[in-house]
């Protein structure tokens, strides 16, 4: 039974095109996010709810726009979409935002934007 | 600037020799301290964790890491490396503030590669 999943694992559309990434997790945590993986490995953080409360927005494009219908869910949504969008995408749940047991992190969307 | 650092992208190693990846840190307060692994196409999976206590540390698949306040580091350790190892390993923080929510930064990360 997985922790955090993530749907789709793979994702290959065109530019200009709007998409969607689920995120769910069984966990019972209270807090989750989205992090962005570029294409030499760096991992930043891109946003964090905290029962369904938005408390981190990095400075990422509004074409990004995160949703947590219930403190089990965070969903991205991404408009418009450019070639620079073009990563792995992790979605992320931790069991307070103090964050100090740990992430656990899905197993990532590998978005291609061509 | 308050930063995370691995100073080697890129390590290799033979199977069967010990390892050592190095993570420092650049923060006022000691922060919360992890090492993360990620093998080639796959997620994050967490090794281990330091908060308080002792400094010596101990995580799955027979990793351990050492807390040095003076030296500001928390490099990851094993002693006999097996083919499997071969990953991405990133060292991570929880910087803490005062008041408000906390965020999980990650260093560059160091690619191990294991030669038989």
């Amino acid at each position: 039974d997985t922790a955090v999943s993530q749907t789709p694992k793979y994702l290959v559309t065109q530019m200009g095109n709007d998409k969607s990434i689920k995120c769910e997790q069984n966990l019972g945590h209270d807090t989750m996010y989205w992090y962005k993986q570029d294409s030499k490995k760096f991992l930043k953080i891109m946003f964090s709810y905290n029962n369904k409360e938005l408390i981190i927005n990095e400075t990422v494009p509004n074409r990004f726009s995160p949703k947590s219908p219930d403190k089990a869910h965070l969903n991205l949504h991404i408009n418009s979409l450019e070639l620079g969008d073009s990563a792995v995408y992790f979605c992320a749940s931790s069991l307070d935002g103090q964050g100090a047991y740990g992430y656990t992190f899905g197993s990532g969307t590998r978005l291609t934007v061509v | 600037a308050q930063s995370v650092t691995q100073p080697d992208i890129h390590i290799t190693v033979s199977e069967g020799a010990s390892l050592e990846l190095r993570c420092n840190y650049s923060y006022g307060a000691t922060p919360y301290l992890f090492w993360y692994v990620q093998s080639p196409g796959q997620g994050l999976q967490l090794l281990l964790k330091y908060f308080s206590g002792d400094t010596l540390v101990q995580g799955i698949k027979g990793f351990e890491a050492e807390f040095k306040r003076s030296q500001s580091s928390f490099n990851l350790r094993k002693p006999s490396v097996h083919w499997s190892d071969a990953a991405e390993y990133f060292c991570a923080v929880v910087p803490l503030y005062s008041g408000g929510y906390n965020k999980l930064i990650f260093g560059a990360g160091t690619r191990l590669a294991v030669h038989p």
